[in-house]
C-alpha cells in the first residue's frame, strides 16, 4: 500500500542548513512534494520533484530524490527563524489524483 | 487572483446538527479536493471533482459527508449528524489536470464539535 513515513522533530541554529527526511512507500508515484503549513494555517507548495529526477534546486531549497530506497530529502540552506513550521513530504497516487502525506516533521529554528 | 479560499474559518457546533463549508477554487483550475486533517497527523484524501464530476472518493467519507461542485466552480462539503470524532480541519485544494498536479491548499475549515 501507499504510505510516507517522516522523522518528527528537527531543531536548528539560525543559518544553518536542515535536512528533513521521508521515505514513502509506492515505486509507481510520479510526482513527490513538499509542504509547509504554519500554525493554524493552510499547506502552502513548496516544491516538487518529478521521479526521474535526482536533485532540484529552487533557491534555498534543494530536494533530493534517491529512487532505489524510496527517499526524499529537503535541505533548506541558511534556516531563518520564519522557516519555523510543519514540513509535509507526499506522494501523488497512481491515478495522479490524492495527495498521500506523511506525518510531518516540525522544524524549530533558534537564534 | 488570491488563491484557494474556505469559508468559515472556524464553526463550533453541537453533536447532531449538520453543518456545510464552503470552497472557492483558483479559477482557471479545474480540479478541487477535499482533505481532513487531525491534530498531529497530515491531510487524508476525502474526494475530488473534475469540473463538476465526483470521480474519486475515499472510504474515509462516510454516509453522512456528501460534497458538490455544482457548477464546476465552487464546491460544498456538508457533514450530517456530526460525531465528536468528526472535530477536524478541512483543507481544501484545487489544481489543474495535467502534470505535474501541482494542488494548491486553501486556509482550511476548523470544525469543532461539542
Amino acid at each position: 500500500g501507499e504510505d510516507v513515513e517522516q522523522s518528527l522533530f528537527l531543531s536548528v541554529r539560525e543559518g544553518d542548513s536542515s535536512v528533513i527526511n521521508c521515505t514513502y512507500t509506492d515505486s509507481s508515484s510520479t510526482y513527490l512534494y513538499w509542504y509547509k503549513q504554519e500554525p493554524g494555517a493552510g499547506l502552502q507548495l513548496l516544491t516538487y520533484i518529478f521521479s526521474n529526477m535526482d536533485m532540484k534546486q529552487d533557491q534555498r531549497l534543494t530536494v533530493l530524490l534517491n529512487k532505489k530506497d524510496k527517499h526524499l530529502s529537503l535541505r533548506i540552506a541558511d534556516t531563518q527563524t520564519g522557516d519555523s513550521a510543519i514540513y509535509f513530504c507526499a506522494e501523488i497516487n497512481q491515478a495522479g489524483t490524492a495527495l498521500i502525506f506523511g506525518k510531518g516533521t516540525t522544524l524549530s529554528v533558534s537564534s | 487572483d488570491t488563491g484557494v479560499s474556505q469559508d468559515p474559518r472556524h464553526k463550533i457546533t453541537k453533536r447532531g446538527q449538520n453543518v456545510t463549508f464552503r470552497c472557492d477554487p483558483i479559477s482557471e483550475h479545474n480540479r478541487l479536493y477535499w482533505y481532513r486533517q487531525t491534530l498531529g497527523q497530515g491531510p487524508e484524501f476525502l474526494t475530488y471533482f473534475q469540473n463538476e464530476a465526483q470521480l474519486e472518493k475515499s472510504r474515509l467519507l462516510s454516509d453522512r459527508f456528501s460534497a458538490e461542485r455544482p457548477k464546476g466552480s465552487f464546491s460544498t462539503l456538508e457533514i450530517q449528524r456530526t460525531e465528536q470524532g468528526d472535530s477536524a480541519m478541512y483543507l481544501c485544494a484545487s489544481s489543474l489536470g495535467d502534470p505535474p498536479y501541482e494542488q494548491y491548499f486553501g486556509p482550511g475549515t476548523r470544525l469543532t464539535v461539542t
